[in-house]
């Protein structure tokens, strides 16, 4: 089955406390991006990778971080997290340059004490 | 900047009634449009798009036209189903920045 999973799905931490939410999918798509969707803002996009080793900032990369070693897999580090970082996460995947059309993971909900 | 403006939810509706929920845009160039959905609990998925001006996009009773003259790409269906009840995002593709930008979503909540 085509698809993008995240991993965890939920997850409570405490601030300063070095997290990594993983994403795979297996459809072989070039693109991946992260999202933040916040009560009345929306998703937001945070990084987004065009292909292997190529990464670049989204709307609001503050406090985040991101690597692509591999094709299917793009997981977000939070090295510190605080409590403003609070919020619910999608990955999510798309062929190149049809980037519009994407398939978005279940969400993985985060709470920084 | 690019940027989409979708209407302030929620929406309530019965069962079988018709349903607007209204989105414009704000862009450079010649964007895509999208109309994206969320189930509770899930990720979103794509409802349906729309790539040029007077195309319609339509997927699962519901449609969308690309209006340039208007800046507007307005949801729609002519009955909804407690089914439907969902989270809808309007979105645009900026291809001079490889982003999709989102509205802030309109929740529908239809009632049997």
């Amino acid at each position: 089955e085509a698809q993008v999973t995240q991993n965890p799905r939920y997850l409570i931490t405490v601030t300063g406390k070095k997290l990594t939410v993983t994403c795979s999918q297996n459809m072989n798509h070039e693109y991946m991006s992260w999202y933040r969707q916040d009560p009345g803002l929306g998703l937001r996009q945070i990084y987004y990778s065009m292909n292997v080793e190529v990464t670049d900032k989204g709307d609001v990369p503050e406090g985040y971080k991101v690597s692509r070693k591999e094709k299917r897999n793009f997981p977000l580090i939070l090295e510190s997290p605080s409590p403003n970082q609070t919020s619910l996460y999608f990955c999510a995947s798309s062929p190149q340059r049809t980037f519009g059309t994407q398939y978005f993971g279940p969400g993985t909900r985060l709470t920084v004490l | 900047g690019n940027s989409v403006t979708q209407m302030e939810g929620p929406v309530t509706l019965s069962e079988e009634a018709f349903l607007t929920i209204n989105c414009t845009y704000t862009a450079t160039g010649y964007p895509s449009l999208f109309w994206y959905v969320q189930y509770p609990g899930e990720g979103l998925q794509l409802l349906l798009k729309a790539t040029k001006a007077d195309d319609k996009g339509s997927n699962k009773g519901f449609e969308a036209t690309y209006r340039k003259e208007t800046t507007s790409f307005h949801l729609e269906k002519g009955s909804v189903q407690v089914s439907d009840s969902a989270v809808y995002f309007c979105a645009l593709s900026d291809r001079s920045t490889d982003k999709l930008i989102f509205g802030t979503g309109t929740r529908l909540q239809v009632f049997p």
